[in-house]
């Protein structure tokens, strides 16, 4: 059973608009949660995080907002860039468990084009 | 950028054969993971270590095994590769086993 589901396997927006990336999770004991950005050929980078304990947080271009009673967060950019990308792995992870490993999702290939 | 590097970086071997990658990491992290990208399965744990000499399964540990005798190395062994675990294999590291992971570049390995 996947605990952590990204259902789009690829998004294609436009330069300039708003790109949204979902994820949703079905272990209620996941606290904490990662989105991270990985180009070809290189290993993923952390690009935001949210605790359970907030709604929303902001990251310049980079928003992900997080509703527990529905299992499901998301990833806001805008506006979106052709540096923008790439493939985003959501993840999440249990604290105060051993190493705090984290789930990851199967990842969403975003594509801006110019 | 995080000190992690990741040694060999591609290899193509043949089943039945055994392989080590090494992770290096300069940055004195406690946490040690392993991981493998698979196309549709996202990045999946393999092992993790907590500590010098401390280590434990992820979610795909079968076929693997790991050593962690310094702070700074992390080694990921097939003792038999298979078909199977073609793949590519990330290592990341961890300072506190809470919040954000430092991922190497990631090995790529085919078993023929």
């Amino acid at each position: 059973d996947q605990q952590v589901k990204q259902n789009s396997p690829s998004l294609s927006v436009q330069e300039g608009r708003i790109s949204i990336l979902n994820c949703d999770y079905t272990n209620s004991m996941f606290d904490y949660f990662l989105w991270y950005k990985k180009y070809p050929a290189e290993g993923p980078t952390f690009l935001i995080s949210i605790s359970s304990i907030k709604d929303k947080n902001e990251d310049g271009r980079f928003t992900v907002f997080l509703n527990k009673s529905a299992k499901h967060l998301s990833l806001h950019i805008v506006p979106s860039q052709p540096g923008d990308s790439a493939v985003y792995f959501c993840a999440a992870s249990v604290p105060n468990t051993n190493a705090g490993k984290s789930t990851f999702g199967d990842g969403t290939t975003l594509t801006v084009k110019p | 950028d995080a000190g992690i590097t990741q040694s060999p970086r591609h290899k193509v071997t043949e089943t039945g054969t055994p392989v080590t990658l090494r992770c290096h990491q300069t940055e004195n992290h406690r946490y040690m993971y392993w991981y493998r990208q698979d196309p549709g399965h996202g990045l999946r744990l393999i092992h993790y270590s907590y500590g010098v000499k401390d280590t434990d399964k992820g979610e795909v540990s079968d076929g693997y095994s790991v050593s962690r005798s310094k702070t700074e190395d992390f080694l990921l062994t097939l003792e038999s590769a298979t078909s199977s675990q073609t793949s590519v294999y990330f290592c990341a590291i961890s300072e506190l086993g809470i919040g954000e992971l430092f991922f190497g570049e990631g090995s790529r390995l085919t078993v023929l």
